[in-house]
């Protein structure tokens, strides 16, 4: 198994242009996540789908839209990037129980990074 | 809501040593705590989580962390690290009686130097 896989790996960025991360899970989870992290600040969630067919935002939305196109993949989009956006960028996905517990145990992928210019 | 505090953001320690990193969480229910750990251009793996039953957990690579319900902590440590422990460890909690989101500290960077 692959686990988790994010493509692409690196992406430089004008201000003002446009972009999809790619996330792709195949562990069969239901849930799956975006995340940003900057330096001292950890990770923050941008949005998550707890299941196929459900988007909610998360703590930094602005800026960014996704997608949960089937149960698999999960896509974030940057419409119009931003300096700000210059960041490194996670996808993760769960299975809520684990072994038998509402764990929400997350895996992660590798991470996309990605600077605007 | 629950939230988590990584006391130290970074903690140099000499291979062979000893580490402790904190974590300290609060929260008004119970909870599943985690550590995960980022090496160096990588994304976060699991290193241990405690669920519930024993407050001593054991997780990969030599680490193990205890979970202190009085305290709120959650503190992880090593006896003795090697170079290839260096990476950034995060502590995360989550809340056992409903689906939720995990909640992140900011990390504690750790640098083992020869």
């Amino acid at each position: 198994n692959a686990g988790v896989t994010q493509t692409p790996k690196f992406q430089v960025l004008k201000t003002g242009q446009s972009m999809t991360l790619q996330c792709a899970q195949d562990m069969n989870h239901n849930s799956m996540y975006w995340y940003r992290q900057d330096p001292g600040m950890g990770l923050r969630l941008i949005y998550y789908s707890a299941s196929e067919g459900t988007t909610d935002k998360g703590e930094v939305p602005n800026g960014y839209n996704v997608s949960r196109l089937n149960k698999r993949e999960f896509s974030l989009r940057l419409e119009s990037a931003a300096p700000s956006q210059t960041s490194v960028y996670f996808c993760a996905s769960s299975e809520a129980r684990t072994s038998g517990k509402l764990t929400n145990e997350q895996f992660f992928g590798p991470g996309t990074r990605l600077t605007v210019l | 809501a629950q939230s988590v505090t990584q006391l130290d953001s970074q903690v140099p320690v000499f291979e062979e040593a000893p580490v402790e990193l904190r974590c300290n969480y609060s929260s008004s229910v119970s909870v599943y705590l985690f550590w995960y750990v980022q090496y160096p251009n990588q994304g976060l793996q699991l290193l241990l989580k405690y669920l519930s039953g024993s407050t001593l957990v054991k997780g990969i690579n030599g680490f193990e962390a205890e979970f202190n319900k009085s305290q709120t902590s959650f503190h992880l440590r090593k006896p003795s690290v090697h170079i290839s422990d260096t990476a950034e460890y995060f502590c995360a909690v989550t809340l056992t009686d409903s689906w939720g989101k995990l909640q992140f500290g900011a990390g504690t960077q750790v640098v083992v130097t020869p």
